[in-house]
């Protein structure tokens, strides 16, 4: 079955440290994104790829950084420049811009604990 | 600018009740798309329904239905009979016609009691 598999479920670290998130996807979709879920404040978009070797910042990319070198892969790292980095990630994947706006895919999340 | 509210932060419900989640929505585009979203407790969300700005007509499927209103830009939600199965996160979202830059509310958790 085609989906996301983000890995893993839970991850905790200790202030100061990078921590690299895992998102892959076997659904043949162009473009990958990166959410952040925080209570009561919904969704908001850190970064998205559009294709390979291409990604913008979204609205809070500051602290975070992103690579895209395959189609399936899109990891993305929390650095200790992230003031607040304990939050649920969220992995999305879609077909590409010009689809009409097809709908996203989500992974399962990793839920990132900094102490 | 581009944004969503979904004024109810949680709504607590008996099943077989009709319950209605609201979202209204800024945007200065003419064509975009709205969404809706369903996150149950696994934590990952799960597509309901999109529909384009052009497209006004009420849809149902099921025991959902949707009521787009582009004059109160609105485009709410409603779970008829509710099931404790229901119980979630609700978001809504919006993007512009021309790219995937999709914005989300805050969400909506409903809780429906047995």
């Amino acid at each position: 079955d085609g989906g996301i598999t983000q890995s893993p479920k839970y991850l905790f670290r200790k202030e100061g440290q990078n921590v690299t998130l895992s998102c892959e996807q076997n659904l043949n979709h162009d473009a990958m994104y990166w959410y952040r879920q925080d209570p009561g404040q919904g969704l908001r978009l850190i970064y998205y790829s559009q294709i390979v070797n291409d990604f913008q910042k979204g609205d809070i990319a500051e602290g975070y950084s992103v690579s895209r070198e395959k189609k399936e892969s899109f990891p993305l790292t929390v650095t200790s420049a992230q003031k607040n980095p304990t939050a649920f990630y969220l992995c999305a994947s879609s077909l590409r811009q010009g689809s009409y706006n097809s709908p996203l895919h989500f992974g399962n999340g990793t839920r990132l604990t900094v102490t | 600018a581009q944004k969503v509210t979904q004024a109810q932060t949680e709504i607590s419900v008996v099943e077989k009740e009709d319950v209605t989640l609201d979202c209204v929505y800024e945007t200065r585009d003419t064509t975009y798309y709205l969404f809706w979203y369903k996150q149950p407790p696994s934590g990952e969300l799960v597509f309901l329904i999109r529909r384009n700005s052009f497209d006004e007509q009420n849809e149902i499927s099921g025991r959902y239905s949707w009521n787009f209103q582009k004059s109160t830009s609105s485009f709410n939600f409603t779970i008829t009979a509710s099931q404790v199965v229901d119980s979630a996160v609700y978001f809504c979202a919006l993007s512009p016609y021309n790219n995937n830059d999709m914005r989300f509310g805050a969400g909506t958790r409903l809780t429906v009691k047995p």
